[in-house]
């Protein structure tokens, strides 16, 4: 079945790049999100991509897609103590499925 | 403001008892889900409903059980069967026929601790 990995800890220090990354198995993987959690809260969507892209900017995030390898990733430029935080990839084949998730990143920063 | 509303946020539960976990939407979402998050193993699905009066099981539906008799809400039971039902539970829904760069809409969780 489909799967999502992702390591699961990431330490940068404040105003430094986070760079976390991501591999799926389903090679009809449409639709890819990434998606933010705070402590004690849900999932907040942070950004997603499709499969026909290759990048993805908005605003400090941006969105690799290495489709050939599998390979996703979300780099955080200007990293601040807020964005400590577990960040989860998530893939979807079609419309009408359920997203899969990896386990998630957690990312931790300090200043 | 629309969103989609979890409750209660923490509860406990004794052994061999049943419980019910709400789950509520005004987003007019016609699909809803239920996720259930342990530490370091991300989010497995537990149960879905594409539609009213329609469900799914999940991965790890197995102690659990749904019913979805209005398109707002999407109760999930744990049942006495269910061995660890210690865990924080994801209630998400998806507005089916919306554009795919919308993504799920999360509730904020219910913490659920079995005393």
């Amino acid at each position: 079945g489909e799967d999502v990995e992702q390591s699961l800890f990431l330490s940068v220090r404040e105003g430094d790049s986070s760079v976390i990354n991501c591999t799926y198995t389903d090679s009809s993987s449409t639709y890819l999100y990434w998606y933010k959690q705070e402590p004690g809260a849900g999932l907040q969507l942070l950004t997603y991509i499709f499969s026909n892209m290759d990048m993805k900017q908005d605003q400090r995030l941006t969105v690799l897609l290495n489709k050939k390898d599998k390979h996703l990733s979300l780099r955080i430029a200007d990293t601040q103590t807020g964005d400590s935080a577990i960040y989860f990839c998530a893939e979807r084949e079609q419309a009408g499925t359920a997203l899969i998730f990896g386990k998630g990143t957690t990312l931790s920063v300090s200043s | 403001d629309g969103g989609i509303t979890q409750s209660p946020k923490y509860l406990f539960r004794k052994e061999g008892q049943n419980v019910t976990l709400s789950c509520e939407q005004n987003l007019n979402h016609d699909a809803m889900y239920w996720y259930r998050q342990d530490p370091g193993q991300g989010l497995r699905l537990i149960y879905y409903s594409q539609i009213v009066n329609d469900f799914q099981k999940g991965d790890i539906a197995e102690g659990y059980s749904v019913s979805r008799e209005k398109k707002e809400s999407f109760p999930l039971t744990v049942t006495s069967a269910q061995k660890n039902p210690t865990a924080f539970y994801l209630c998400a829904s998806f507005r089916s026929g919306g554009r795919n760069s919308d993504g799920y809409t999360f509730g904020s969780g219910t913490r659920l601790t079995v005393v």
